[in-house]
């Protein structure tokens, strides 16, 4: 029984333009969520996270959204750039300790 | 600073065989885990540990066992190896609850 979902496995994006990476959940008691960014071959490196006191969080080119009610999060990067091309994973978690991941977005950013 | 390593990278196994994969990590972090990756499935937790000494189970933990005797270092075994435990194993460590895991290369493991 899958607790976070990325219904999207793969999207391509022209660089310079916005990627929108979809993340859903269903346990309406987490409130911590991470994604992660992971290349072939490499383990996942954390890249942004927000927690349920907020609705958005931003770092440089990669702002994620959180919609409680919705029990959907997005992560946005603007202007997309090749390097990001790569594997995208969402986590959640309700104590911090163990963390549910969804099955991961493949990004393609074309040049 | 190394950060996470795993040993070993690669390993074939027969069914029945045993092997214990060693984690360790250099960033005095309280928090070490242990997830398996396969297609479609995403990241899942098998074992995981919130300190030298303690260990407790995850979302797959059966089949395997872990043990935690020094802060840097998490081991996970496998006692008798099944074809379905062939995956992608990593290992990830963090300060404490609620703050990112830093993750380790990976190991796949094959068992025929």
């Amino acid at each position: 029984d899958q607790q976070v979902k990325q219904n999207s496995p793969s999207l391509s994006v022209q660089e310079g333009r916005i990627s929108i990476l979809n993340c859903d959940y269903t346990n309406s008691m987490f409130d911590y969520f991470l994604w992660y960014k992971k290349y072939p071959a490499e383990g996942p490196t954390f890249l942004i996270s927000i927690s349920s006191i907020k609705d958005k969080n931003e770092d440089g080119r990669f702002t994620v959204f959180l919609n409680k009610s919705a029990k959907h999060l997005s992560l946005h990067i603007v202007p997309s750039q090749p390097g990001d091309s790569a594997v995208y994973f969402c986590a959640a978690s309700n104590t911090g300790n163990q963390f549910y991941f969804g099955t991961g977005t493949s990004l393609t950013v074309i040049p | 600073n190394a950060g996470v390593t795993q040993t070993p990278k690669f390993r074939v196994l027969k069914t029945g065989q045993s092997m214990t994969l060693l984690c360790a990590q250099d960033m005095n972090h309280e928090y070490m885990y242990w997830y398996r990756q396969d297609p479609g499935m995403g990241l899942r937790l098998i074992h995981y540990s919130v300190g030298e000494g303690t260990t407790a189970k995850g979302e797959v933990p059966d089949g395997y066992n872990v043990s935690r005797l020094k802060k840097q270092n998490f081991l996970l075994g496998l006692e008798s190896a099944a074809p379905s435990q062939t995956s992608v194993y990593f290992c990830a460590s963090s300060y404490r609850d609620g703050y990112e895991q830093y993750f380790g290369p990976g190991t796949r493991l094959t068992v025929t």
